[in-house]
């Protein structure tokens, strides 16, 4: 069974501080797909990144960064100097290639900004 | 381009009621999912479906059911509600290829079972 574990329940920083949330999984399958969603206090879902189980580049995109480790089962999402509007509920999730595109979430990681 | 849209957005439920929860996504995607979500737990999955006439049960199924008669539309359905389900409900859909492509959210359905 696939599993999605996000340690962090809450992050508390203050403006301009950098952030990493952390995502651990587990599956059986050696295709998967991992995800990062943000959710503002206004409640929709909103895409960050896909990367695929063969692709262990980082990747960065503005302020956020993301760390895959296969070897660890770990892919970890930074955001370097955070503002008010980076707070929100962060989820990262899971997907195995046999399973239709279904997700797995974590339990999500609620990080607050303060100015 | 609306993208996957939920009716309705807010519900309060007796106990024992039924109600129905719309999804419709012009996108033109095979799979439609629902999940739930509740406090600490992150988002379940309910049930999904990967094309018109099929449906499958997902992690929590129980006292849901759904229906995808139409492409666009995936129904999920509470025959009698109960104060468990009181949750926020997301229907997402995505596109099949070759790999699992990232799932697009409705705006959720608030329901209150009371």
């Amino acid at each position: 069974a696939q599993k999605v574990t996000q340690a962090q329940t809450e992050i508390s920083v203050v403006e301009k501080e950098d952030v990493t949330l952390d995502c651990v999984y587990e599956t059986r399958d050696t295709t998967y797909y991992l995800f990062w969603y943000k959710q503002p206090p206004s409640g929709e879902l909103v895409f960050l990144i896909r990367r695929n189980s063969f692709d262990e580049q980082n990747e960065i995109s503005g302020r956020y960064s993301w760390n895959f480790q296969k070897s660890t089962s770990s892919f970890n999402f930074t955001i370097t100097a955070s503002q008010v509007v980076d707070s929100a509920v962060y989820f990262c999730a899971l997907s195995e290639a046999s399973g239709y595109s279904t997700l797995t979430f974590g339990k999500g990681t609620m990080l607050l900004v303060s100015p | 381009n609306a993208g996957v849209t939920q009716t309705p957005k807010f519900r309060v439920l007796k106990t024992g009621q039924s109600m129905t929860l719309l999804c419709a996504q012009d996108m033109n995607h095979e799979y439609m999912y629902w999940y739930r979500q509740d406090p600490g737990m992150g988002l379940r999955l309910i049930h999904y479906s990967v094309g018109e006439g099929t449906t499958a049960k997902g992690e929590v199924p129980d006292g849901y059911n759904v229906s995808r008669l139409k492409k666009q539309n995936f129904l999920l359905g509470l025959e009698s509600a109960a104060p468990s389900q009181t949750s926020v409900y997301f229907c997402a859909s995505s596109y099949p290829g070759q790999g699992v492509f990232e799932a697009f959210f409705g705006q959720g359905t608030r329901l209150t079972v009371v």
